[in-house]
């Protein structure tokens, strides 16, 4: 069966420290890969996603960025955090469009703080 | 534009009675689907029911159902028999050809209350 994993599940950063989240799947081959954002109380907001290994689209420019350095490994990364970067990060996983009715499935997710 | 809109930001009901939560979407694409989450206090994201653009009945899920008018663009869920374990947030999520890959956006989300 498939599985995800998503670290750490709690971070308290200082503001202009870099950032590294990590996400990794198991039990599947070539999944698409998400990293979503939700502030607190709100939705979630698409960061990027990725279709295969090196390749990341972005959905809001930032000062976050992503990279997939393998197939199944998915990192949220930022060189200097802002206090507008705290929030809930979850990563998710999905099949591609040759599967369209199935659900996305999500990590545990990340609290992420930043002082 | 919001694909996604859920305008209800809250919600209460009475254990044991049925809730409705409302989800309207908008796209373009012939094909699509649709899904509602859950998230507990804890934060991770339930999966609870699909719809698919096609699917001429609608989706049940056990105390799940999800009330699709096509015409309309709105896929609300309806939760029965409902329980305090069912206090969290909810949201409506949809999936529709995007660059060749099925891009899931969501709703800014519904919190229930479920009260005893």
């Amino acid at each position: 069966s498939q599985t995800i994993h998503q670290w750490p599940a709690t971070l308290v950063q200082p503001v202009g420290s870099p950032l590294s989240l990590e996400c990794t799947v198991e039990g599947t081959s070539n999944p698409n890969l998400y990293w979503y954002r939700q502030a607190a109380g709100r939705g979630l907001q698409l960061l990027f996603y990725s279709v295969g290994i090196g390749q990341i689209s972005s959905e809001v420019p930032q000062n976050l960025s992503a990279s997939r350095p393998q197939d199944r490994q998915f990192i949220l990364s930022s060189k200097k955090l802002l206090l507008s970067d705290s929030g809930f990060y979850l990563c998710a996983w999905g099949e591609g469009f040759r599967e369209m009715n199935t659900e996305a499935f999500f990590g545990q997710g990340t609290r992420l703080t930043v002082v | 534009a919001q694909k996604i809109t859920q305008t209800q930001p809250g919600m209460f009901v009475q254990e044991k009675e049925a809730v409705t939560l409302d989800c309207t979407y908008d796209t373009s694409d012939p094909s699509y689907g649709l899904f509602w989450y859950k998230q507990p206090s804890s934060g991770e994201m339930i999966f609870l029911i699909y719809q698919g653009s096609y699917d001429q009945q609608n989706a049940t899920e056990g105390r799940y159902s999800l009330n699709f008018q096509k015409a309309r663009k709105s896929a609300n869920l309806v939760i029965s028999a409902s329980q305090l374990g069912d206090s969290a947030m909810y949201f409506c999520a949809m999936r529709e050809t995007a660059r060749g890959s099925y891009i899931p956006t969501f709703g800014r989300g519904t919190s229930l209350i479920v009260h005893p």
